[in-house]
């Protein structure tokens, strides 16, 4: 079945740098693919989320790349804030499955 | 506001006690799912339904069993819970593949 890899485990950035989280998946058929915020202590929260035919969205600061020869999505936040310190998760799922398997996510620490 | 609700927020059971854990939807949504968390696995699916009276296998269901009584309502049930299940649970809604709305998650200590 569908692997997703998430990379890396922890990252810790500047405040007003960039910060970029790589998911590799193993499915060629993988059709829909998302992005969740985890802040301390809360669920998870949706960013953004693009379909297999988008090979970059972006909104409020994140932009999403889609390389489907790759098998490979990133999240890119740039300048980042405090605000940004979390746990993100990437997710990806088929049409005709309803569940999102999801990669190990990435601690992401805003360094003042 | 749609949203989904979790109970109890924390929990902490006997090795070899049942426990239940709760999840309200006001969503409407069809689909409905379990997860559980730890460190290093990310997000793990446990069971999922997709709707009232349904319930299918996700990656890791061994020791669960699930119930959907209803659109609203999905509890996930540790018949025989052991010191392995501690963990934190999230349940989400959603529809089809599309995006899930996550509860704040139930934290479940076995000793």
């Amino acid at each position: 079945g569908e692997q997703v890899e998430q990379r890396p485990p922890h990252l810790s950035v500047r405040e007003g740098d960039s910060a970029i989280i790589i998911c590799t998946y193993t499915d060629s058929a993988t059709a829909y693919f998302s992005w969740y915020k985890q802040e301390a202590g809360a669920g998870l929260q949706l960013l953004m989320s693009v379909l297999s035919n988008v090979d970059r969205k972006e909104e409020q600061g994140l932009t999403v790349l889609l390389n489907k020869k790759d098998k490979r999505l990133s999240l890119n936040l740039t300048a980042a804030h405090p605000g940004d310190s979390a746990v993100y998760f990437c997710a990806a799922s088929h049409y005709n499955q309803g569940k999102l398997i999801f990669g190990q996510g990435t601690k992401l620490s805003i360094k003042p | 506001e749609a949203a989904v609700t979790q109970s109890p927020r924390n929990k902490v059971a006997v090795t070899g006690g049942k426990v239940t854990l709760s999840c309200n939807q006001t969503n409407n949504h069809n689909n409905m799912y379990w997860y559980r968390q730890d460190t290093g696995h990310g997000l793990r699916l446990i069971h999922y339904s997709y709707g009232a009276g349904s319930t299918e296998k996700g990656d890791i269901p061994d020791g669960y069993k699930a119930s959907r009584p209803s659109q609203e309502n999905f509890s996930l049930i540790l018949e025989l819970a052991t010191p392995s299940q501690t963990s934190v649970y999230f349940c989400a809604s959603g529809t089809g593949f599309s995006d899930y709305t996550f509860g704040s998650g139930t934290r479940l200590l076995v000793i």
